[in-house]
């Protein structure tokens, strides 16, 4: 079956540090690929997607790029800042998703001044 | 309106009490999920809802009853749970449902469930 493996954290970063959280997959056909985000105390919030292989998402300065070759899409961003302390998920959907989305455990990143 | 709406936000109960969870949406979604999430854990699909027709049931307990009333409602019927039934719960909504479903949904903030 499908499944995403990602590092778990807790990820600690100062300010203005440079993000990096691997995320790898094994899926059959062709998946979609999805960051979300979870702050305290809230929901998921879908962060970015990518569709097909090179593709990149990217928002709110963090982006990932589709890697069919490596089966990776790991999330990156340039300058962390402390707002940007949460869980993030890396998921996946494949076969028109009618089982719905297949989540990584999640990387709790804490973000110090 | 791109919200999904979930209510309470929090609820302590009884094992021998009957409670209900619910969750709105006004985006015209015709998919609704419920899923349920342990502290540190991702989230463990519980139900989904697909055009108003339960279309996965994951093997979740009978104590949990799911109802769809119409394409904007979803319940979750909570009875005789246990402690460990204790978690956040969160609904969740997509555009299409089953075969055509992108993967983009929707979340509440979830209704903190706290069993005694």
């Amino acid at each position: 079956g499908d499944s995403v493996t990602q590092m778990e954290g807790p990820v600690t970063l100062s300010e203005e540090a440079f993000l990096t959280i691997n995320c790898t997959y094994t899926a059959t056909g062709y998946p979609s690929l999805f960051w979300y985000v979870q702050y305290p105390g809230e929901g998921l919030q879908l962060l970015l997607k990518a569709t097909k292989a090179d593709d990149k998402g990217s928002n709110k300065g963090f982006e990932a790029t589709y890697r069919k070759e490596t089966t990776s899409f790991h999330l990156e961003k340039g300058s962390v800042q402390v707002s940007d302390s949460a869980v993030y998920f890396c998921a996946l959907v494949s076969g028109g998703g009618a089982d719905g989305l297949t989540f990584g455990k999640g990387t709790h990143l804490i973000i110090q001044p | 309106d791109t919200e999904v709406t979930q209510t309470p936000k929090h609820l302590v109960m009884g094992m021998t009490n009957k409670k209900s969870l619910k969750c709105e949406q006004h985006m015209g979604h015709r998919a609704m999920y419920w899923y349920k999430q342990k502290a540190k854990k991702p989230p463990e699909l519980m139900f989904v809802y697909s055009y108003e027709k339960l279309s996965i049931n994951e093997s979740v307990p009978s104590r949990f009853s799911p109802e769809c009333p119409n394409s904007s409602l979803l319940n979750l019927h909570l009875h005789a749970l246990q402690p460990e039934d204790s978690a956040l719960y969160l609904c969740a909504s997509s555009q299409y449902g089953g075969g055509s479903n992108t993967g983009e949904l929707f979340f509440g903030e979830g209704s903190r469930l706290t069993v005694l």
